[in-house]
């Protein structure tokens, strides 16, 4: 069974850092293209950052590029997000989500998400 | 940036009825579109990708269609487990990977 669980959340000061991870379990990490994806409080869903499987693409969305770095260590099955000069407006519950592969010859990440964390809460307030 | 537009923002509708949600992109995605639903307290749910396929264990009462900017997902027979918020995503031109605002799914 295809498990993501995301940790490290919590309360922190504007201008402040916070490191997140993800642990994955029942697949193959070093197989995916991994993402992550906030939802503020009462509001939808937008897509942060993508890594590929072995972190030769790293794509950011504009809010948090220069602020937020995505990582990975598949050995440890881990996925992890760096978010340093924080904002307000970075509170959200993070996901941690997958990014399906297709393969035709070589594989490539379809860059959607087929399973997704639970979500851990992050705020940002004085 | 592709932006997605769902229409309508909330939609009532009674158990066993169709619930019919669009959404729309301010230029083609061709078929890469994604539909996923999200209960409160819940994380999304992949439901359809590439615009009509559905995810594993998707029941057949959901279905997508459309391609280019255009886009329809219906759920036919609406169970009281399907009253949630329906967000489209597209994956075509990214970054960044884009959603629609959502569409909420509420009993009659």
């Amino acid at each position: 069974e295809v498990q993501l669980v995301e940790s490290g959340g919590g309360l922190v000061r504007p201008g402040g850092s916070l490191r997140l991870s993800c642990e994955a379990s029942g697949f193959t990490l070093s197989s995916y293209g991994m993402n992550w994806v906030r939802q503020a409080p009462g509001k939808g869903l937008e897509w942060v950052s993508f890594i590929s499987s072995a972190s030769s693409y790293i794509y950011y969305a504009d809010s948090v590029k220069g602020r937020f770095t995505i990582s990975r260590d598949n050995a440890k099955n881990s996925l992890f997000l760096q978010m340093n000069s924080m904002r307000v407006e970075d509170t959200a519950v993070y996901y941690c989500a997958r990014a399906p592969k297709y393969c035709a010859g070589d594989c490539y990440s379809d860059p959607f998400f087929d399973f997704w964390g639970q979500g851990t809460l992050v705020t940002v307030s004085s | 940036e592709i932006v997605m537009t769902q229409s309508p923002a909330t939609l009532s509708v009674s158990p066993g009825d169709t619930a019919t949600l669009s959404c729309r992109a301010s230029q083609s995605v061709r078929s890469n579109l994604a539909w996923y639903q999200q209960k409160p307290g819940q994380a999304p749910r992949l439901l359809i990708f590439g615009a009509s396929t559905r995810a594993t264990g998707i029941p057949a009462r959901f279905s997508g269609s459309g391609s280019g900017t255009d886009f329809t997902l219906t759920i036919s027979s609406l169970q009281p487990e399907d009253f949630a918020v329906y967000y489209c995503q597209q994956y075509n031109n990214w970054p960044p990977l884009t959603f629609g605002g959502g569409t909420k799914v509420g009993i009659k």
